[in-house]
């Protein structure tokens, strides 16, 4: 039982390059997030998924997109990245009925020059 | 839109003594309430939650009170150990959809537990 799994774990890009964040989750948890964390921001929702097959936008969904085409994986995909988009990232999961914690994963940190 | 204000952005206490987070949420419809705690280069982790039917809970050196009226909830922490030293985050629940929620995190507190 791996929980959550994010690779890659860490990642520089050039401004323009697209990579895809993976997320895998071996609870079979319904919901799934992503996250990014910048220093004095706390925590932010770029996107989430309540089901294989449904995505939903968070706080701060602009220049990523994402898909969940099974149920414990979590693609977040930045098509042209730009150096706002230098971050850490954090996918997260849970049960629809509970508990309701997040199970977070260990992290992406994403630089972009 | 729903936020959530968490203070201080950091705190110092010494060795045993205690130390006290405390957030304010805006979504009057908000039922839960988790704490997490994240150490430098680590994941989050949950470390205590509370429903809003309920006004505290404890788990040992830990609790956390809430206030549906005033909409405001904290973390207590006794006897702090330097092993309590990280940051921080309180949430509270926003719904999105019908049965559907996502979590509206506070900026985090740093606490620096001192020797």
């Amino acid at each position: 039982n791996a929980g959550v799994t994010q690779t890659p774990k860490f990642r520089v890009l050039k401004t323009g390059q697209s990579m895809t964040l993976l997320c895998a989750q071996d609870m079979n948890h319904e919901y799934m997030y992503w996250y990014r964390q910048d220093p004095g921001m706390g925590l932010r929702l770029i996107h989430y998924s309540v089901g294989e097959g449904t995505t939903a936008k968070g706080e701060v969904p602009d220049g990523y997109n994402v898909s969940r085409l099974k149920k414990q994986n979590f693609l977040l995909g930045l098509e042209s990245a730009a150096p706002s988009q230098t971050s850490v990232y954090f996918c997260a999961s849970r049960y629809r009925t509970g508990p309701y914690g997040y199970t977070f994963g260990s992290g992406t940190r994403l630089t972009v020059v | 839109g729903e936020n959530v204000e968490q203070h201080p952005s950091t705190l110092s206490v010494q060795e045993g003594d205690s130390a006290v987070i405390k957030c304010t949420y805006s979504d009057s419809a908000s039922n839960y309430f988790p704490w997490y705690k994240q150490e430098l280069g680590k994941r989050p982790q949950l470390i205590i939650d509370i429903r809003s039917n309920v006004g505290e809970k404890k788990d040992q050196r830990i609790a956390v009170t809430l206030n549906k009226t005033a909409k405001h909830f904290s973390l207590h922490i006794t006897e702090t150990q330097p092993e309590d030293s990280a940051v921080y985050f309180c949430a509270a629940s926003s719904q999105v959809a019908s049965g559907t929620y996502k979590y509206i995190f506070g900026t985090g507190t740093r606490l620096k537990v001192l020797a």
